[in-house]
């Protein structure tokens, strides 16, 4: 089934401790993005992959790393997070970066205490 | 700015009722605006594009750029219905097409 998978789906962390969430595509797609999506602001864009080894800020970026070394994968590294990470993470996929389809993952909810 | 504005955070209205959700842009160029929907417990996935000007699930919207609109609509709303319902456009900018998000409008269906 050609599906974008996240993992973990739910994690719950403490300030500083280093954590990846992982996303995973099957789909052959060049673009790939993470998203935030919190309470009254939608989703925000933190950072995109337009090919392997091609990647680019958001326009919430802060705090987050990337990186891109496989066409499936795109995962999202908070190297010391803080409480105002917390919130609702999306992965998406979508064919090229011309296109606004975009297909997502399942979302991953994460807690920073 | 490019920028996407639904300006309510939740529409409730009984089966059978006419549904309108609204979407304003703002946006320099010409436009591609988008339909996502997000039913519970599911992934967010397109509903419908202007530039397709077809009709999913009984849902239409067409694009004024008089009004820089882009509101949603079904004649007749069904319980299954009820979704995070997001309005997106496209802006091109750094050689690529970016994808700016609404702050998304709940639609409750009660029967």
């Amino acid at each position: 089934e050609a599906q974008v998978t996240q993992n973990p789906r739910y994690l719950i962390t403490v300030t500083g401790k280093k954590l990846t969430v992982t996303c995973s595509q099957n789909m052959n797609h060049e673009y790939m993005s993470w998203y935030r999506q919190d309470p009254g602001l939608g989703l925000r864009q933190i950072y995109y992959s337009m090919n392997v080894e091609v990647t680019d800020k958001g326009d919430v970026p802060e705090g987050y790393k990337v990186s891109r070394k496989e066409k499936r994968n795109f995962p999202l590294i908070l190297e010391s997070p803080s409480p105002n990470q917390t919130s609702l993470y999306f992965c998406a996929s979508s064919l090229n970066s011309y296109t606004g389809e975009l297909f997502f993952g399942e979302g991953s909810r994460l807690t920073v205490l | 700015a490019q920028r996407v504005t639904q300006p309510e955070k939740l529409l409730s209205v009984f089966k059978g009722a006419p549904v309108e959700l609204k979407c304003n842009y703002s946006y320099s160029g010409s436009p591609e605006l988008f339909w996502y929907v997000q039913y519970s417990r599911q992934r967010l996935q397109l509903l419908l594009r202007h530039i397709s000007r077809e009709s999913i699930k009984g849902f239409t919207a067409d694009l004024n750029k008089g009004e820089t609109s882009f509101h949603l609509k079904k004649p007749f709303a069904q319980e299954e219905d009820s979704a995070m319902y997001y309005c997106a456009l496209t802006s091109f900018s750094g050689g690529y097409n970016k994808l700016i998000f609404g702050a998304g409008t709940r639609l409750a269906v009660h029967p």
